[in-house]
């Protein structure tokens, strides 16, 4: 059973960063990418971005473009998502998932991928 | 930015056939993935690449799109599957990955 294990929860002020940690089986990083998608208290899931494996180009979603940087480091196996100038509207569960290369490809834009496995979440609360 | 619309609610008795559905524009040319979410817990996949099941998801749950619509149907619906389920694709230019609004499942 293939598992993501997710960094502790975090208490963040207003207008500070965090930069939290999923780490992956060993080799995983080689083959999968890795998405973060967060959920705010009580509302629906919302993706943020994601690293592509061996291209090391991230992907993000257009609303967190500005805050938002996703890495990965194959040597530890770990992926980190790091949110700057938090707000209190940031409060949420963060989640990492393993992207799955799909079976579209576009030429323009490449493979598509998709999330199969999840981690357990980080709670932030920004306060 | 691109949106995904899903009924808020769907109930159904036991052994009824559940069905959610999810509106995009894009739908038609874009692969629609489905996930359940029971409380408390991480998402997990149910269906993928439309119609293609993980093989640890029961024969129960299947996928289907006709145009702009993708359908989650689960067959035979169990309280256990009581959820939110959510779908996720992308527009036509895949710039903007998004997940539908979910969909409460009450079994």
């Amino acid at each position: 059973q293939v598992q993501l294990v997710q960094s502790g929860a975090e208490v963040k002020k207003p207008g500070s960063s965090v930069k939290i940690s999923c780490e992956a089986p060993a080799g995983t990083l080689f083959t999968y990418g890795i998405s973060w998608v967060r959920q705010a208290p009580g509302q629906g899931l919302e993706w943020m971005g994601r690293i592509i494996p061996l291209l090391d180009v991230p992907k993000y979603a257009e609303k967190f473009q500005d805050r938002i940087t996703v890495t990965a480091d194959r040597s530890t196996h770990t992926a980190y998502m790091e949110l700057k100038s938090l707000r209190s509207d940031d409060t949420a569960i963060y989640f990492c998932a393993r992207d799955v290369r799909g079976a579209y490809y576009n030429v323009l834009t490449g493979y598509h991928y998709y999330m199969d496995v999840w981690g357990n979440g980080t709670t932030i609360t920004v306060s | 930015s691109y949106e995904l619309t899903q009924p808020p609610s769907v109930s159904v008795s036991p052994g009824q056939t559940a069905r959610i559905t999810c509106s995009g524009d894009a739908l038609a040319n874009k692969h629609t993935y489905w996930y359940q979410q029971k409380s408390g817990q991480a998402p997990l996949l149910v269906i993928y690449e439309d119609a293609k099941r993980p093989s640890a998801i029961p024969l129960r749950f299947s996928g289907s799109t006709s145009g702009t619509v993708a359908t989650l149907t689960i067959t035979g619906a169990r309280v256990d599957d009581e959820a939110d389920y959510y779908c996720y694709s992308t527009d036509l230019s895949d710039n903007h990955w998004v997940f539908g609004g979910g969909t409460k499942l009450t079994v």
